[in-house]
């Protein structure tokens, strides 16, 4: 079993829906919580990190972390098509350097 | 440059043969690390630098797989006697280094290697 999970999708919404993107953990000692986007051809960007449980917001995006339920969530609102990507949610563990990555959710926004 | 550089972008090879991947982290960064990109697999660690040293290198799948970094800059990944499952895309990430839990990790392009 992984220690990260997020369904590959593909996941297609009409311009402006409201997107939910999601990942579960099995580690509990993955304490810092990141999302990456990636357009084709093109390696991963930071868009979004948190370190506690609860919410972060950032413009159109929120990050959710649930620790308890070892589930964290990144919501998209008023999707556009530039959003199109694949997203990969990210973790880290308390001293150690490297990431953790789901395997990424296909986004396709429809105009 | 503004950002982490690889090369080649792609890379097409016969199996058996030995493939040299490259990277140049942001100036300035001390920790430089690899990843791969397998289809469905999502992105798999393979080996930490922080400067010159390796000090975490258990995700090298096995011995064929190798890397150095010189000068605390440019890290050459390399693959021996490559075999098909070594297809994927190779991603080098780089970060300021301090080992802070939210540093950020900016990644290259990739290298797209196919073995045939």
């Amino acid at each position: 079993q992984k220690e990260v999970e997020q369904d590959p999708g593909p996941l297609s919404v009409p311009e402006g829906a409201i997107v939910s993107l999601n990942c579960t953990y099995s580690n509990s000692a993955f304490q810092y919580f990141m999302w990456y986007r990636q357009y084709s051809r093109k390696g991963p960007e930071l868009l979004m990190y948190t370190y506690s449980s609860g919410n972060k917001e950032d413009g159109r995006f929120t990050a959710q972390v649930d620790k308890s339920s070892k589930y964290i969530s990144l919501f998209i609102r008023d999707s556009q098509p530039s959003d199109s990507a694949t997203y990969l949610c990210a973790m880290r563990k308390t001293g150690a350097n490297n990431l953790f990555f789901g395997t990424g959710t296909r986004l396709t926004v429809i105009p | 440059g503004a950002g982490v550089s690889q090369s080649p972008s792609n890379k097409v090879t016969e199996k058996g043969k030995d493939v040299e991947l490259r990277c140049d982290p942001i100036s300035g960064h001390t920790a430089l690390y690899w990843y791969r990109q397998s289809l469905g697999q999502g992105l798999e660690f393979l080996i930490y630098f922080q400067g010159n040293s390796a000090p975490d290198k258990s995700g090298l799948p096995s011995d064929r797989f190798s890397a150095e970094r010189t000068g605390g800059s440019v890290s050459t990944l390399t693959i021996q006697r490559t075999q098909q499952e070594d297809s994927a895309v190779y991603l080098c990430a780089s970060s300021l280094g301090f080992g802070t839990g939210v540093e950020t990790q900016y990644f290259g392009p990739g290298t797209r290697l196919l073995v045939l």
